[in-house]
């Protein structure tokens, strides 16, 4: 069965620093997300893009934030200066086009730890 | 605005017992759609169910089971027989239609820690 995938599973960075941190959404889905979840608590909406462009984002994606599909299969979120409460787990998911599929499905997440 | 409450912090049962997680919303739209997530101690989150704004129909597939009331706007989650694997973090989520084209987000609530004990 088809997933999402995400790399690295863990990346540890010292504040300031860029990452950039890597999806493969599953190959027929057009949508794509970013979330995130600081450790115990809830899931955060980031990003949408679909169509080659952001659809929407919330108050948490500032300018330090950027998403790129560079090509076919990647979705990337890159985050220019990282700082100490950017530590969470983030997590890509993906879904497919048509009204009666809502439904995203969820990557493994990538735990970034900021020090 | 979309709004998800779980209240339930965290259960705890033993093996066999029966456990329903509770879940409100809150939304403007008249059509959206309602989600349950799995996340095991692993912490991928697992999709588990959709239901749609339109459709009050519960459903149930094998041990879960999903009661919809759109009067008390709650998605309520039953597990019946409950076994240690159903251990994990559970989350409801909501998510408007939006237009064509739209990307519609998930709002996660805070989840329910269901702990099942033998």
């Amino acid at each position: 069965e088809p997933e999402v995938t995400q790399t690295p599973s863990h990346q540890v960075t010292q504040m300031g620093q860029e990452v950039i941190l890597r999806c493969v959404p599953i190959s027929n889905h057009l949508y794509f997300y970013w979330y995130r979840q600081i450790l115990g608590q809830k899931v955060e909406f980031l990003v949408s893009f679909y169509n080659n462009e952001i659809s929407e984002k919330s108050e948490i994606f500032d300018d330090q934030f950027s998403v790129e599909r560079p090509d076919g299969s990647n979705f990337t979120l890159k985050i220019r200066s990282t700082k100490l409460e950017d530590s969470a787990m983030y997590f890509c998911a993906s879904r497919k086009t048509g009204i009666m599929s809502y439904e995203q499905y969820f990557g493994p997440g990538t735990r970034l730890t900021v020090t | 605005a979309q709004k998800v409450t779980q209240a339930q912090t965290e259960i705890s049962v033993v093996e066999k017992e029966d456990v329903t997680l509770d879940c409100v919303y809150e939304t403007r739209d008249t059509t959206y759609y309602l989600f349950w997530y799995k996340q095991p101690p692993s912490g991928e989150l697992v999709f588990l169910i959709r239901r749609n704004s339109f459709d009050e129909q519960n459903e149930i597939s094998g041990r879960y089971s999903w009661n919809f009331q759109k009067s008390t706007s709650s998605f309520n989650f039953t597990i019946t027989a409950s076994q240690v694997v159903d251990s994990a973090v559970y989350f409801c989520a909501l998510s408007e239609a939006g237009y064509t084209g739209t990307a519609s987000k998930l709002t996660f609530g805070t989840g329910t820690r269901l702990q099942v004990t033998l």
